[in-house]
């Protein structure tokens, strides 16, 4: 079974509707994070967890809220979703260090129409 | 403010030769890590190599070298004896110091790599 897990793996949503994209992870690391990864753009980091109560806006945080429900989850939500926020989404984990290596996801590819 | 930068959006490459991939960063920290990743066509980002600021030899995992010269600000992958399975994006980064927290990774633009048989 994968470490780092992403559902849905595809998704194609309506502007302005409501998403989630969830991210399990059985690593026991206890930092997670999400990046959104545009053509030409490399990865950008949207939001970032250490532990369960501390949550850390990124680079690109605007439009998007995340839940850290418990060590291993951690969510992203589209509160309304609009076209420019089509996307390749990763979660990543890692440990503590700044050394660490982020293991990611498979990735999940939204498309907001 | 951190940066990374690759300067080649794309390579070609004969198969069972080296290539090598161009990274430069720019950081004013004093410690921080660099980072090698890979993204096939299907999409999943796989590690591949780390090379830490105060590491005096330079890493290597199997056929992946990290040529990392301190004092230019690079970070270099060499790839020897190239497969056709290499042909992926590859994606330099680096773990910086962001905000007075550690450990958030800065990505390059990636360079996309295609090994010709």
């Amino acid at each position: 079974d994968a470490d780092v897990t992403q559902t849905p793996r595809n998704r194609i949503t309506k502007t302005g509707k409501r998403i989630m994209l969830e991210c399990s992870q059985t690593k026991g690391h206890d930092r997670m994070y999400w990046y959104r990864q545009d053509p030409g753009l490399g990865l950008r980091l949207i939001y970032y967890s250490f532990d369960v109560k501390d949550i850390n806006k990124g680079e690109i945080s605007d439009g998007y809220s995340v839940s850290r429900q418990a060590q291993a989850k951690f969510s992203l939500s589209l509160e309304s979703a609009i076209p420019n926020q089509t996307a390749l989404y990763f979660c990543a984990t890692s440990g503590r260090d700044y050394q660490e290596t982020q293991y990611f996801g498979p990735g999940t590819r939204l498309l907001v129409l | 403010a951190q940066k990374i930068t690759q300067t080649q959006p794309g390579m070609f490459v004969q198969e069972k030769e080296a290539v090598t991939l161009d990274c430069t960063y720019d950081t004013s920290d004093q410690s921080y890590g660099l980072f090698w990743y890979k993204q096939p066509s299907s999409g999943e980002m796989i590690f591949l190599i780390y090379q830490g600021s105060y590491d005096e030899q330079n890493a290597t995992e199997g056929r992946y070298s990290l040529n990392f010269q301190k004092a230019r600000k690079s970070a270099n992958l060499v790839i020897s004896a190239s497969q056709l399975g290499d042909s992926a994006m590859y994606f330099c980064a680096m773990g910086a110091n962001y905000g007075g927290a550690t450990n958030k990774l800065i990505f390059g633009t990636g360079t996309l790599l295609a090994v010709q048989p």
